[in-house]
């Protein structure tokens, strides 16, 4: 049981490459979300999937695609990285109870990324 | 204004005080409230999960929550050195849009 993995663990792009980062879960967890870490910012939700085939944008979403084609994976994409976009990335996911009162959720370790 | 404000400290205390944590939000419609740890260079792992309002406690840690004043609290009592690390707290309504504070940097001195 590895939880929730994330590759690659650190990336250097320049301004207007794209590129993928990797995100998997083995708990079977429907929900599955990307946050970026800015100092100072928090973290702030980029996109989420309730399951597959389903995802919706979260607080910051521009320049960012996500796709969720197994429970397991779900990807984001930089589609052309700028250096706003310089931050630290983090996948999770969760799983409740019906009614809500219950919360399951584990994070990856982050993928570092700076774009130049 | 941010939906949720959190004091980014840092806070620095003796080994075995009582630490106390705290946030406030501005959205009246946020019903679940949670408090994240975070080691340095690690992801977040999820301390405490409330729904509305009162207390709840696991071990050394008690959340609490005041609807009324929107007001989000996590104590931490007998405080250890291993409790250095970076707190978050966070809020949603009831989907999956999350909210989080900046985070407060706690250092446990022995």
């Amino acid at each position: 049981n590895a939880g929730v993995t994330q590759t690659p663990k650190f990336q250097v792009l320049k301004t207007g490459q794209s590129m993928t980062l990797q995100c998997a879960q083995d708990m079977n967890h429907e929900y599955m979300s990307w946050y970026r870490q800015d100092p100072g910012m928090g973290l702030r939700l980029i996109h989420y999937s309730v399951g597959a085939g389903i995802t919706d944008q979260g607080e910051v979403p521009n320049g960012y695609n996500v796709s969720r084609s197994t429970t397991e994976d779900f990807p984001l994409r930089l589609l052309s990285a700028a250096p706003s976009q310089t931050s630290v990335y983090f996948c999770a996911s969760s799983s409740r109870t019906v009614a809500g009162e219950k919360e399951t959720q584990y994070f990856g370790p982050g993928t570092r990324l700076l774009v130049l | 204004q941010k939906e949720v404000e959190q004091d980014p400290g840092p806070l620095s205390v003796p080994e075995g005080a009582i630490v106390s944590l705290n946030c406030t939000y501005s959205n009246s419609a946020f019903q679940y409230f949670m408090w994240y740890r975070q080691y340095s260079r690690k992801g977040p792992e999820l301390l405490m999960y409330t729904y509305s309002s009162g207390n709840k406690e696991d071990g050394r840690f008690t959340a609490q929550v005041d609807k009324s004043s929107k007001y989000i609290s996590l104590f931490i009592r007998d405080s250890q050195p291993s409790d250095s690390a970076t707190y978050l707290c966070a809020s949603y309504t009831g989907g999956f849009k999350t909210i989080f504070g900046a985070g407060t940097r706690l250092f446990v001195k022995a």
